[in-house]
Protein backbone atom coordinates (compact mmCIF):
# COMPACT_ATOMS: atom_id res chain seq x y z
CA UNK A 1 0.00 0.00 0.00
CA UNK A 2 1.18 3.49 -0.80
CA UNK A 3 1.83 5.63 2.06
CA UNK A 4 4.21 9.17 3.07
CA UNK A 5 5.53 9.76 6.55
CA UNK A 6 6.15 13.34 7.16
CA UNK A 7 8.42 13.10 10.15
CA UNK A 8 7.97 16.47 11.46
CA UNK A 9 4.81 18.07 12.68
CA UNK A 10 6.01 21.32 13.32
CA UNK A 11 9.50 23.23 11.92
CA UNK A 12 10.53 26.38 13.18
CA UNK A 13 13.62 28.49 11.37
CA UNK A 14 14.81 32.05 10.93
CA UNK A 15 14.04 34.07 7.77
CA UNK A 16 17.35 33.39 5.56
CA UNK A 17 18.16 30.43 6.84
CA UNK A 18 17.68 26.65 4.87
CA UNK A 19 14.50 25.17 5.35
CA UNK A 20 14.24 20.67 5.67
CA UNK A 21 10.58 19.18 5.49
CA UNK A 22 11.38 15.65 5.70
CA UNK A 23 8.75 12.92 3.78
CA UNK A 24 9.25 9.23 3.46
CA UNK A 25 7.18 7.27 1.45
CA UNK A 26 6.08 3.51 0.87
CA UNK A 27 4.90 2.29 -2.31
CA UNK A 28 4.53 -1.06 -3.92
CA UNK A 29 5.41 0.52 -7.31
CA UNK A 30 7.15 3.44 -8.72
CA UNK A 31 5.80 6.20 -7.82
CA UNK A 32 4.81 9.93 -8.17
CA UNK A 33 5.38 11.95 -5.35
CA UNK A 34 4.25 15.63 -4.87
CA UNK A 35 4.60 18.24 -1.83
CA UNK A 36 1.87 20.52 -1.74
CA UNK A 37 1.41 23.88 0.45
CA UNK A 38 -1.44 25.07 1.93
CA UNK A 39 -1.59 28.88 3.14
CA UNK A 40 -4.64 29.73 5.75
CA UNK A 41 -7.86 30.29 3.80
CA UNK A 42 -6.43 29.34 0.53
CA UNK A 43 -5.91 26.16 -1.75
CA UNK A 44 -3.42 24.18 -1.77
CA UNK A 45 -0.81 24.98 -4.16
CA UNK A 46 1.42 22.55 -6.07
CA UNK A 47 4.84 23.31 -4.85
CA UNK A 48 6.57 20.16 -7.25
CA UNK A 49 6.36 16.76 -8.61
CA UNK A 50 8.18 13.64 -9.29
CA UNK A 51 7.24 11.40 -12.10
CA UNK A 52 10.23 9.29 -12.22
CA UNK A 53 12.24 11.78 -14.64
CA UNK A 54 15.25 13.76 -12.87
CA UNK A 55 15.12 12.62 -9.36
CA UNK A 56 16.57 16.24 -8.06
CA UNK A 57 12.98 18.23 -8.74
CA UNK A 58 12.82 22.35 -9.01
CA UNK A 59 9.52 24.04 -8.05
CA UNK A 60 7.90 27.16 -7.29
CA UNK A 61 9.30 29.96 -4.90
CA UNK A 62 12.87 28.54 -4.82
CA UNK A 63 11.71 24.71 -3.38
CA UNK A 64 13.16 21.04 -4.44
CA UNK A 65 13.12 18.13 -3.60
CA UNK A 66 15.30 15.13 -4.66
CA UNK A 67 13.72 11.74 -4.68
CA UNK A 68 15.64 9.15 -3.60
CA UNK A 69 15.07 5.27 -3.65
CA UNK A 70 17.71 4.03 -1.57
CA UNK A 71 16.06 5.67 1.28
CA UNK A 72 12.37 6.04 -0.16
CA UNK A 73 12.64 9.66 0.98
CA UNK A 74 11.15 12.50 -0.96
CA UNK A 75 12.68 15.82 1.29
CA UNK A 76 11.33 19.45 0.68
CA UNK A 77 14.38 21.89 0.82
CA UNK A 78 14.81 25.77 0.25
CA UNK A 79 18.34 27.56 0.72
CA UNK A 80 16.62 30.30 2.09
CA UNK A 81 13.30 30.65 4.32
CA UNK A 82 11.36 33.56 3.53
CA UNK A 83 8.62 34.93 6.07
CA UNK A 84 6.17 34.41 3.34
CA UNK A 85 7.49 30.48 3.24
CA UNK A 86 4.97 30.19 6.21
CA UNK A 87 2.25 27.41 6.07
CA UNK A 88 1.51 24.05 6.23
CA UNK A 89 3.30 21.48 3.90
CA UNK A 90 2.19 18.37 2.53
CA UNK A 91 4.27 15.25 1.04
CA UNK A 92 2.10 12.85 -1.51
CA UNK A 93 2.17 10.00 -3.04
CA UNK A 94 0.08 9.02 -6.10
CA UNK A 95 -2.12 5.54 -5.45
CA UNK A 96 -3.31 3.70 -8.99
CA UNK A 97 -7.29 2.99 -8.15
CA UNK A 98 -9.46 -0.19 -9.86
CA UNK A 99 -9.46 1.93 -12.73
CA UNK A 100 -5.94 3.06 -13.11
CA UNK A 101 -7.04 6.98 -11.68
CA UNK A 102 -4.03 8.29 -9.62
CA UNK A 103 -5.51 9.09 -6.02
CA UNK A 104 -3.59 11.40 -3.78
CA UNK A 105 -2.50 10.46 -0.52
CA UNK A 106 -1.10 13.19 1.84
CA UNK A 107 0.81 13.25 4.44
CA UNK A 108 -0.14 14.30 7.79
CA UNK A 109 1.51 17.83 7.24
CA UNK A 110 4.11 20.21 8.55
CA UNK A 111 3.49 23.30 9.34
CA UNK A 112 6.77 25.26 9.10
CA UNK A 113 7.35 28.81 10.74
CA UNK A 114 9.16 31.48 9.83
CA UNK A 115 10.73 34.12 12.16
CA UNK A 116 12.30 37.32 11.70
CA UNK B 1 -3.09 28.38 -15.56
CA UNK B 2 -5.86 25.97 -13.82
CA UNK B 3 -8.09 27.48 -11.54
CA UNK B 4 -10.51 25.87 -9.38
CA UNK B 5 -13.32 27.84 -7.70
CA UNK B 6 -15.58 26.32 -4.79
CA UNK B 7 -18.91 28.10 -3.72
CA UNK B 8 -19.90 28.69 -1.14
CA UNK B 9 -16.55 29.45 0.70
CA UNK B 10 -18.35 29.19 4.19
CA UNK B 11 -21.89 27.76 5.28
CA UNK B 12 -23.44 27.46 8.22
CA UNK B 13 -26.32 25.44 8.82
CA UNK B 14 -28.89 23.88 11.00
CA UNK B 15 -29.06 20.01 12.03
CA UNK B 16 -30.72 17.73 9.13
CA UNK B 17 -31.19 20.38 6.60
CA UNK B 18 -29.15 19.55 3.65
CA UNK B 19 -25.87 21.70 2.00
CA UNK B 20 -24.47 21.90 -1.80
CA UNK B 21 -21.07 22.60 -2.38
CA UNK B 22 -19.88 23.62 -6.33
CA UNK B 23 -16.58 23.03 -7.57
CA UNK B 24 -16.05 24.48 -10.74
CA UNK B 25 -12.75 24.30 -13.22
CA UNK B 26 -12.77 27.77 -14.65
CA UNK B 27 -10.43 27.36 -17.29
CA UNK B 28 -10.17 23.96 -18.76
CA UNK B 29 -12.34 20.94 -19.39
CA UNK B 30 -12.04 17.86 -16.03
CA UNK B 31 -13.51 15.18 -16.59
CA UNK B 32 -12.80 13.52 -12.66
CA UNK B 33 -12.76 15.62 -9.74
CA UNK B 34 -12.02 14.20 -6.49
CA UNK B 35 -13.45 15.55 -3.18
CA UNK B 36 -11.80 15.44 0.23
CA UNK B 37 -12.46 16.09 3.68
CA UNK B 38 -10.02 18.39 6.31
CA UNK B 39 -10.31 17.82 9.96
CA UNK B 40 -8.70 20.37 11.66
CA UNK B 41 -4.78 20.33 11.86
CA UNK B 42 -4.99 16.78 10.16
CA UNK B 43 -4.71 15.65 7.28
CA UNK B 44 -6.79 15.47 3.47
CA UNK B 45 -8.76 12.26 3.44
CA UNK B 46 -10.25 11.66 -0.22
CA UNK B 47 -13.94 10.84 0.08
CA UNK B 48 -14.77 10.30 -3.33
CA UNK B 49 -13.84 10.60 -7.23
CA UNK B 50 -16.58 12.09 -8.97
CA UNK B 51 -16.53 11.13 -13.49
CA UNK B 52 -18.00 13.38 -15.48
CA UNK B 53 -21.35 11.27 -16.98
CA UNK B 54 -21.13 8.27 -14.49
CA UNK B 55 -21.49 7.75 -10.90
CA UNK B 56 -18.91 8.46 -8.09
CA UNK B 57 -16.63 6.42 -6.49
CA UNK B 58 -16.46 6.12 -3.20
CA UNK B 59 -13.61 5.63 -0.34
CA UNK B 60 -14.17 2.94 2.02
CA UNK B 61 -16.21 4.11 5.07
CA UNK B 62 -17.64 7.11 3.09
CA UNK B 63 -21.50 7.10 3.54
CA UNK B 64 -22.37 7.43 0.19
CA UNK B 65 -25.79 8.34 1.02
CA UNK B 66 -24.71 11.39 2.89
CA UNK B 67 -22.68 12.72 0.51
CA UNK B 68 -24.42 12.59 -2.88
CA UNK B 69 -21.89 13.61 -5.97
CA UNK B 70 -23.34 14.93 -9.35
CA UNK B 71 -20.58 15.60 -12.04
CA UNK B 72 -23.09 17.11 -14.67
CA UNK B 73 -20.77 18.69 -16.97
CA UNK B 74 -16.91 18.69 -17.90
CA UNK B 75 -16.48 21.98 -15.70
CA UNK B 76 -18.53 21.11 -12.22
CA UNK B 77 -19.03 19.34 -10.06
CA UNK B 78 -21.91 18.92 -6.82
CA UNK B 79 -20.89 17.78 -3.28
CA UNK B 80 -24.43 17.81 -1.60
CA UNK B 81 -23.81 16.88 2.58
CA UNK B 82 -28.07 15.19 3.09
CA UNK B 83 -29.55 15.59 6.72
CA UNK B 84 -26.41 17.66 7.84
CA UNK B 85 -25.23 17.01 11.84
CA UNK B 86 -22.92 18.55 13.76
CA UNK B 87 -20.25 15.53 12.74
CA UNK B 88 -20.17 16.71 9.60
CA UNK B 89 -18.92 20.09 10.39
CA UNK B 90 -15.41 20.36 8.55
CA UNK B 91 -13.24 21.47 5.95
CA UNK B 92 -14.57 19.94 2.23
CA UNK B 93 -12.06 20.83 -0.52
CA UNK B 94 -12.45 19.48 -4.10
CA UNK B 95 -9.77 19.34 -7.24
CA UNK B 96 -9.95 18.92 -10.73
CA UNK B 97 -7.75 16.63 -13.09
CA UNK B 98 -5.84 18.21 -15.73
CA UNK B 99 -4.46 16.05 -17.93
CA UNK B 100 -1.73 17.10 -19.78
CA UNK B 101 0.34 15.47 -22.96
CA UNK B 102 2.77 12.98 -21.93
CA UNK B 103 2.65 10.16 -19.54
CA UNK B 104 2.03 10.93 -16.17
CA UNK B 105 1.44 14.38 -16.52
CA UNK B 106 -2.27 14.69 -14.79
CA UNK B 107 -2.32 17.29 -12.00
CA UNK B 108 -4.70 17.95 -9.35
CA UNK B 109 -5.41 21.44 -8.94
CA UNK B 110 -7.09 22.08 -5.87
CA UNK B 111 -10.32 24.84 -4.64
CA UNK B 112 -9.89 26.94 -1.88
CA UNK B 113 -12.05 24.68 0.18
CA UNK B 114 -15.53 25.52 1.70
CA UNK B 115 -15.47 25.63 5.73
CA UNK B 116 -19.08 23.90 6.90
CA UNK B 117 -20.97 24.49 10.33
CA UNK B 118 -23.22 22.41 11.40
CA UNK B 119 -25.44 24.09 14.40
Amino acid sequence: AQSVTQLDSHVSVSEGTPVLLRCNYSSSYSPSLFWYVQHPNKGLQLLLKYTSAATLVKGINGFEAEFKKSETSFHLTKPSAHMSDAAEYFCVVTRLDLYNTDKLIFGTGTRLQVFP
Amino acid sequence: GAVVSQHPSRVICKSGTSVKIECRSLDFQATTMFWYRQFPKQSLMLMATSNEGSKATYEQGVEKDKFLINHASLTLSTLTVTSAHPEDSSFYICSALKEQTGYGQETQYFGPGTRLLVL
